[in-house]
């Protein structure tokens, strides 16, 4: 079937505009997490949803960040006012449940603010 | 939290020499260990993975090894090829449900 998918590919926006990341997981995958990998670095914790329970957002590096998931299934991350630093890719995981399963990843949003 | 620590973050072999790549973590609780490799520009994906009722797998050139005790687990990739070449990330994964990934290894393979 086919794998996680994100869109879009590639964002360039301009600082102080906000805009929207999409994630289809695997469809039947519960758990979906959002990551930011930055050039270079490695993959940092954003975001975790699990059912429909309340997301973990302990990762979210500011309050312009923000990220819901409609119907247990597509998720959006928003960000808001962005920021140079905000620069990124954006990857997106599911996994069948929040057991010891595999996460599969999107190809990942890049987005670069100017 | 998870906290995972991945050294080297730079390794460069011959090909056909074997590679290792040693993660520690901190949280106790962590009960499973993947490792992803991401090729350039592609996405990570998962390789190998260990679970905390056993101390060793094997997948053909790529093993993994975990000691709990001493919460350090390792990649080895014997007989290394050119296309191993990639950036490598571990991750543990405990309580939160959430894996926490190493800073990753960039591994260069030379002909």
């Amino acid at each position: 079937g086919a794998g996680v998918s994100q869109s879009p590919s590639n964002k360039v926006t301009e600082k102080g505009k906000d805009v929207e990341l999409r994630c289809d997981p695997i469809s039947g995958h519960t758990a979906l997490y959002w990551y930011r990998q930055s050039l270079g670095q490695g993959l940092e914790f954003l975001i975790y949803f699990q059912g429909n329970s309340a997301p973990d957002k302990s990762g979210l590096p500011s309050d312009r960040f923000s990220a819901e998931r409609t119907g247990g299934s597509v998720s959006t991350l928003t960000i808001q006012r962005t920021q140079q630093e905000d620069s990124a890719v954006y990857l997106c995981a599911s996994s069948q449940d929040s057991g010891v399963t595999e996460a599969f990843f999107g190809q990942g949003t890049r987005l670069t603010v100017v | 939290g998870e906290n995972v620590e991945q050294h080297p973050s730079t390794l460069s072999v011959q090909e056909g020499d074997s590679a290792v790549i040693k993660c520690t973590y901190s949280d106790s609780a962590s009960n499973y260990f993947p490792w992803y490799k991401q090729e350039l520009g592609k996405r990570p994906q998962l390789i190998i993975d260990i679970r905390s009722n056993v101390g060793e797998k094997k997948d053909q050139r790529i093993a993994v090894t975990l000691n709990k005790t001493a919460k350090h687990f390792s990649l080895h990739i014997t007989e290394t090829q050119p296309e191993d070449s990639a950036v490598y990330f571990c991750a543990a994964r405990g309580g939160s449900y959430i894996p926490t990934f190493g800073r990753g290894t960039s591994l260069i393979v030379h002909p």
